[in-house]
């Protein structure tokens, strides 16, 4: 049974337009939520991370809505670049605060950006 | 700064055979994750040591054992090979539990085809 869920393989946008990826999740006991991107040939590198006590954290281009009622979360980019086309991966944890180790991820979504 | 680094970078092995990867672990960093990830599908977690003990553990049989070393590299090691083996194993480094935001940072991986 997958905790994490990443139901759209992948997604296409055009450049200068918003990128939305979603996740959803299952158990409730998950308390901090990361997003990582994967280019081929590439480890994932982490990109934007998220606790329970809040419900939107941004970075750049980058904004994660975390909406706990729903086991939703969301990665917005804004504008998209096609330097952002590559693999995203949500991925959760019910140890925030202590090791990090042990991530649930989802399956991914393929984000392509087009010029 | 040195990244995470892991060998081989690809390998291939028949059925019944015993493998070991390695990882050198990002310079910092004392605790180690390992994932194995199947095509198509999110990393999902192996195991992790933090001082040289396995400090969690995923749902994977005995046959998949691991060590880590004082200077916080790591070894992971699978014996008597399956077909399903077959992944990408990705190894992880990070500061221990209470430290930063428990960020991952992941090496390229070792592409592992049983024959």
């Amino acid at each position: 049974d997958q905790q994490v869920k990443q139901n759209s393989p992948s997604l296409s946008v055009q450049e200068g337009r918003i990128s939305i990826l979603n996740c959803d999740y299952t158990n409730s006991m998950f308390d901090y939520f990361l997003w990582y991107k994967k280019y081929p040939a590439e480890g994932p590198t982490f990109l934007i991370s998220i606790s329970s006590i809040k419900d939107k954290n941004e970075d750049g281009r980058f904004t994660v809505f975390l909406n706990k009622s729903a086991k939703h979360l969301s990665l917005h980019i804004v504008p998209s670049q096609p330097g952002d086309s590559a693999v995203y991966f949500c991925a959760a944890s019910m140890n925030y605060g202590g090791s990090q180790g042990n991530l649930i991820f989802g399956k991914g979504t393929k984000l392509s950006v087009k010029p | 700064e040195t990244g995470v680094t892991q060998s081989p970078t690809h390998l291939i092995k028949t059925r019944g055979q015993q493998v070991t990867l390695r990882c050198s672990s990002q310079s910092g960093h004392n605790t180690v994750s390992w994932y194995q990830q199947a095509l198509g599908q999110g990393p999902q977690f192996i195991f992790q040591y933090y001082r040289e003990e396995e400090n969690g553990r995923g749902n994977f049989p005995p046959r998949f054992s691991g060590l880590q070393f004082p200077n916080y590299s790591s070894e992971l090691n699978v014996n008597a090979l399956e077909l399903d083996d077959s992944a990408l194993y990705l190894c992880a480094s990070s500061l221990a539990a209470g430290f930063g935001t428990g960020e991952l940072f992941f090496g390229e991986g070792s592409r592992l085809t049983v024959l």
